[in-house]
């Protein structure tokens, strides 16, 4: 089965604070994915990677940043975290390109910032 | 761009056949899949399609037609468990884009 660990299931930080998420698979994939979701709006995609040290735009990704310097690993980085980015922050990870292999899911870390 | 619609809500009773809409606006991707996440946990896959029809895989169908922009999750005999939110979500190159959600509350 594959594993997608997030490394805080929960977290408070200050206004400001830099903020660090953490994520890693355990199943080789190529692709790994941010995603934020808040009541009302569903998953929105923050960045997506598709190789070590590639990475790219989703959606929503101002106010954050990512890293991927290993292939198991995908971290999201807020520079300036800000309340506006109290969320459910969700990492996923899959096999292939086109949706036909599902995504697999981490179980969340629910950041509060204050 | 893309969006998907979703109705916000559905109830029905144990044993029941639900059917959760999806509908969508873009401009091409590869195919539709549905994911299930019930409250604190991860969303989960349960199906995909990448052509137009229904694909059945136990008690959970999913249909989509491109030419109507429109999918639907059908669930039948309806347990306790399958109170849940569920996702439809496009997929396109390294992307999905995911629907706002429907909650599903089943009642005994």
């Amino acid at each position: 089965d594959v594993k997608v660990t997030q490394s805080s299931r929960y977290l408070v930080k200050r206004t400001g604070e830099k903020v660090f998420l953490e994520c890693v698979q355990d199943m080789d994939h190529e692709n790994m994915f941010w995603y934020r979701q808040d009541p009302g709006l569903g998953l929105r995609l923050i960045y997506f990677s598709y190789d070590v040290k590639m990475k790219e735009k989703g959606d929503i990704p101002e106010g954050y940043s990512v890293s991927r310097e290993k292939k198991e690993r995908f971290s999201l980085i807020l520079e300036s975290a800000s309340t506006n980015q109290t969320s459910m922050y969700l990492c996923a990870s899959s096999i292939d390109d086109r949706g036909a292999s599902p995504l697999h899911f981490g179980n969340g870390t629910r950041l509060t910032v204050t | 761009g893309q969006s998907l619609e979703q109705p916000s809500e559905v109830t029905a009773v144990e044993g029941a056949i639900v059917q959760i809409n999806c509908t969508y606006q873009t401009s091409g991707f590869y195919g539709l899949s549905w994911y299930q996440q019930h409250d604190g946990g991860a969303p989960t896959f349960l199906s995909y399609n990448a052509l137009d029809g229904l694909e059945e895989t136990g008690r959970f169908s999913s249909f989509l037609s491109r030419s109507d922009s429109y999918g639907y999750l059908l669930l039948q005999e309806l347990q306790m468990k399958d109170s849940a939110s569920y996702f439809c979500a496009l997929s396109g190159t390294y992307k999905y884009i995911f629907g706002t959600g429907t909650r599903l509350k089943v009642l005994a």
